[in-house]
């Protein structure tokens, strides 16, 4: 998985099978994290966001899981498809509301989904 | 739809010149940032701004200038290209002025310094 600060790492996985993207953060006073995917040459796109008042919310085929203990952050595909291919890539903000820090991104994952 | 766009998409120019990216959105969104990616780094904030008006240094600033006459657009310039500046650059907004989440992405602009 990757870490906001770390080298690139890459993920195989089979189409069908589930994927889980790791992500560590450093700022045990982050309270609101969020997840975005890349495909080569495009904007960043959003994918799930999460407050740190929670430890997992669901999307559409997707889910995120936060652990505030280890700061750990988590996003699991469900049914991994071709489509999914992309680099993924977490953000951390220290404090979301009003005059708040700004959002700090990661390097990302690579996911390759094999056919 | 409501949208975020900038151009060009591409542009090359050389050592010195004066550049300017544009960035529009459609959402009326009060928040715009202005981010530069790179390998090897993450997304990295050079400017933003919360309003009309409103401009604040990032990150990454040197080198770089905002300006926020009207919702919509959120110009960069970068007033003398240096070949540190090639990269790829993103303008995003997002709805919650002040707030910085769930930011929205344009296409990017792939700009090289020769």
């Amino acid at each position: 998985g990757e870490s906001v600060g770390l080298h690139l790492p890459t993920l195989s996985v089979q189409e069908g099978d589930n994927s889980i993207i790791n992500c560590a953060y450093s700022n045990s006073a982050s309270d609101y994290f969020i997840w975005y995917k890349q495909e080569s040459g495009k904007g960043p796109q959003f994918i799930i966001d999460i407050r740190s008042n929670m430890d997992k919310r669901q999307g559409q085929r997707v889910t995120v899981l936060l652990n505030k203990t280890v700061k750990h952050l988590s996003l699991q595909i469900a049914a991994t498809q071709p489509g999914d291919s992309a680099v993924y890539f977490c953000a951390e903000n220290m404090g979301s509301g009003a005059g708040s820090y700004q959002l700090t991104f990661g390097k990302g994952t690579k996911l390759s989904v094999i056919p | 739809d409501a949208e975020i766009t900038q151009s060009p998409r591409h542009k090359i120019t050389e050592t010195g010149r004066q550049v300017t990216l544009a960035c529009h959105q459609t959402w009326n969104h009060n928040n715009m940032f202005w981010y530069r990616q790179d390998l090897g780094h993450g997304l990295r904030l050079i400017h933003y701004s919360y309003g009309v008006q409103d401009t604040n240094k990032g990150e990454v600033s040197d080198g770089y200038s905002v300006s926020r006459s009207n919702t919509e657009d959120l110009p960069l310039t970068l007033e003398s290209a240096a070949s540190s500046q090639t990269s790829v650059y993103f303008c995003a907004s997002s709805e919650k002025t002040g707030v910085n989440e769930k930011l929205f992405f344009g296409s990017g602009t792939q700009l090289s310094v020769l």
